[in-house]
């Protein structure tokens, strides 16, 4: 089975300011999926980005990002210029790519400061 | 609509009811999925469905627990006999095909007193 951690639980950032969340993962395959999925209060889980472990380019969205690093297992999500709607609690997800089970993290919450 | 539908947003039951939550995907998907997430976890899977081929139940959590889906169309978890326990959050997702990315439903808040 597939473990997935993230070790903040929480996190707060001044609006305009940058906030990277950790994700590490415990794999012994070479090919799958990694995701950021963001829960806001109304529960609904919106993926924010997604990245294959094939491609070594790290994905971008607008002002999410992320830094995968594939021999190190991790995979962190960097929020830019930090804006209000950002308030939420971010997952970060594991699928291999011959499964359709997603595994999550514990999640963690982001506060935004105005 | 477009987007997943589940119902009820909020059920309050008693111990030892037995409880039904239901999941609309979006129109012409083909695979279901529920998850569980515990308060201030994250999402547990549950059971996966493909079409009409035989689902995943593999995390079904006990026999209390059991799903249904009839085609390509809605599906109902039902819990038998509740638990404290089983006070979640129930969200389902649901994508085009097993591999695509998963669209969530904003979840059945389960509360059991």
């Amino acid at each position: 089975a597939q473990t997935v951690t993230q070790s903040q639980p929480e996190m707060s950032v001044q609006e305009a300011e940058t906030v990277t969340l950790s994700c590490t993962y415990d794999t012994s395959e070479s090919d799958y999926y990694l995701f950021w999925y963001k829960q806001p209060p109304s529960r609904q889980m919106i993926l924010v980005i997604r990245q294959e472990a094939y491609k070594q380019q790290n994905a971008t969205e607008n002002r999410f990002s992320v830094n995968f690093q594939k021999a190190a297992k991790s995979f962190s999500l960097k929020i830019s210029d930090s804006q209000l709607g950002d308030a939420a609690m971010y997952f970060c997800a594991y699928r291999s790519a011959d499964d359709y089970k997603l595994s999550f993290g514990a999640g963690t919450t982001v506060t935004v400061r105005a | 609509g477009a987007g997943v539908s589940q119902s009820p947003s909020n059920k309050v039951t008693e111990k030892g009811k037995d409880v039904e939550l239901r999941c609309d995907p979006i129109s012409g998907h083909t695979a279901l999925y529920w998850y569980r997430q515990r308060l201030g976890q994250g999402l547990e899977f549950l059971i996966y469905f493909q079409g009409n081929s035989a689902p995943d139940k593999s995390g079904l959590p006990s026999d209390r627990f059991s799903a249904e889906r009839t085609g390509e169309s809605v599906s109902t978890l039902t819990i038998q006999r509740t638990q404290q326990e089983d006070s979640a959050v129930y969200l389902c997702a649901s994508s085009l095909y097993w591999g695509q990315p998963q669209h969530f439903g904003d979840g059945t808040r389960l509360s059991i007193l």
